[in-house]
C-alpha cells in the first residue's frame, strides 16, 4: 500500500496523560499537513512542513501540542497533558505539490 | 462568517435525482477542492478546480473564479453516494486546505 498511513487508528486515554501519533506520508511527497476534525465540522488547519522544516502553525495548536518530521519523511504530532477538548479525528496529508492526499485519520478519545 | 461556506448542510434525496452542493469562499486561492468522507473519517480527493468545469462519471463540478463560488453537482444519484462532501480551499503559497463544514448526503433507495 503506498497511500499514507498514520499509526495508531484509535487511541484512548485518560486526561493529563500525554499521547504521540505517527505520519507515514506517499514517499517523495515533500509537503505533510496535520489537520483536526471534530465531530459534524470539517477538518482544521494545523500545521505543515516542507521537507524538514515546519513552516506554518496554526494558532490551534497550542503550547501543549508539537509536531516533528525529523528527515522529511515521516511525522510525529505529540500532545501533553491532554484534555477531554482535544478528542478528535486528527488527519495527515501529503502533497507534491497542490492535490493533498489523506491518511485514514487517529481518533483520539480523552476520558 | 467562515473563510469557505457550504449549502445544504444536510441534504436528503431519492435515488435517481439530480443533486447540488454550493460552496463560496472569501479568501485568495490557489485551487478550489471536492473531498468525499465516508463514515469511519477517510477523505478521498474528488476534483480540484482552478478554473471551469470538470466531469468524473455522474460528478461534475463547476467553479467561477470572479464569484468565488464553486458546485458540486451528481446525476442519476444512488444511494453509495451517500457521504459527506466537503469543500476546500487551498491557500496560496502553501497549498493548506481551508476546508467548509462540509454536506451530508442520504441518498435513499
Amino acid at each position: 500500500d503506498t497511500g499514507v498511513s498514520q499509526d495508531p487508528r484509535h487511541k484512548i486515554t485518560k486526561r493529563g496523560q500525554n499521547v504521540t501519533f505517527r505520519c507515514d506520508p506517499i514517499s517523495e511527497h515533500n509537503r505533510l499537513y496535520w489537520y483536526r476534525q471534530t465531530l459534524g465540522q470539517g477538518p482544521e488547519f494545523l500545521t505543515y512542513f516542507q521537507n524538514e522544516a515546519q513552516l506554518e502553525k496554526s494558532r490551534l495548536l497550542s503550547d501543549r501540542f508539537s509536531a516533528e518530521r525529523p528527515k522529511g519523511s515521516f511525522s510525529t504530532l505529540e500532545i501533553q497533558r491532554t484534555e477531554q477538548g482535544d478528542s478528535a479525528m486528527y488527519l495527515c496529508a501529503s502533497s507534491p505539490e497542490g492535490l493533498q492526499f489523506f491518511g485514514p485519520g487517529t481518533r483520539l478519545t480523552v476520558l | 462568517k467562515n473563510e469557505v461556506e457550504q449549502s445544504p448542510q444536510n441534504l436528503t434525496a431519492q435515488e435517481g435525482e439530480f443533486i447540488t452542493i454550493n460552496c463560496s469562499y472569501s479568501v485568495g486561492i490557489s485551487a478550489l477542492h471536492w473531498l468525499q468522507q465516508h463514515p469511519g473519517g477517510g477523505i478521498v480527493s474528488l476534483f480540484m478546480l482552478s478554473s471551469g468545469k470538470k466531469k468524473h462519471g455522474r460528478l461534475i463540478a463547476t467553479i467561477n473564479i470572479q464569484e468565488k463560488h464553486s458546485s458540486l453537482h451528481i446525476t442519476a444519484s444512488h444511494p453509495r453516494d451517500s457521504a459527506v462532501y466537503i469543500c476546500a480551499a487551498a491557500t496560496s503559497g502553501t497549498y493548506k486546505y481551508i476546508f467548509g463544514t462540509g454536506t451530508r448526503l442520504k441518498v435513499l433507495a
